[in-house]
């Protein structure tokens, strides 16, 4: 059991590049979602998903596209890079909510990310 | 706008003592998680808590959410060299999965 699994683990890009960071689970999580982590920030929601073919924006979303196409994947696009977009990212994978209770979020090990 | 505060944003002790971290906000959580992350890895969940001014004990760590349910504590006893890393809270406002992480603590337990 796999659990989230984030490739690649580091990647260096140039201003103006695209790429997909990938994220799957084995786990048949409806809930999936990205976060980005910055030094004194802690983690913030980048998009999320509670479902196949459902898609939001979560906190910092200007620059990242989403989809979902399958129950196990949730890939994030970043269209043109910046060096704002410098950041450790986390992929993350959980049940969906029962009477309004969090439930455990299952974290990949982060894709390290840098913009020149 | 950072929702969750956590106070402190570093800290180092010695093992053996004990210490108190706090996460503090102005907005009510329907509920409250706090995560540990090691270097190069993601968090980790410790606890979930629910109810205003429950009292959760992992074995030396004692986590408390407040009566109002805006803040909470995680206090640990008898700190070890294994309980070093970035401590999170994070909190949910209604019925959904959707967190507000914390600023995050850094704790160094030093043998």
């Amino acid at each position: 059991n796999a659990g989230v699994t984030q490739t690649p683990k580091f990647q260096v890009l140039k201003t103006g590049q695209s790429m997909t960071l990938q994220c799957a689970q084995d786990m048949n999580h409806e809930y999936m979602s990205w976060y980005r982590q910055d030094p004194g920030m802690g983690l913030r929601l980048i998009h999320y998903s509670v479902g196949a073919g459902i898609t939001d924006q979560g906190e910092v979303p200007n620059g990242y596209n989403v989809s979902r196409s399958t129950t196990e994947d949730f890939p994030l696009r970043l269209l043109s890079a910046a060096p704002s977009q410098t950041s450790v990212y986390f992929c993350a994978s959980s049940y969906s909510s029962i009477s309004g209770t969090i439930m455990p979020q299952h974290f990949g090990d982060g894709t390290r990310l840098s913009i020149l | 706008t950072q929702l969750l505060e956590q106070s402190p944003q570093f800290l180092s002790i010695q093992e053996g003592e004990n210490l108190t971290v706090y996460c503090n906000s102005s907005s009510v959580f329907s509920s409250l998680q706090w995560y540990r992350q090691e270097p190069g890895e993601g968090p980790v969940l410790l606890v979930t808590v629910v109810t205003g001014g429950e009292v959760k004990k992992l074995k030396r760590l004692t986590f408390q959410f407040g009566d109002a349910r805006k803040d909470s504590s995680l206090h640990i006893t008898a700190a070890q060299p294994g309980d070093t890393g970035l401590y999170l809270c994070a909190g949910a406002r209604g019925a959904t999965n959707k967190l507000i992480f914390g600023t995050g603590t850094l704790l160094a337990v030093q043998p």
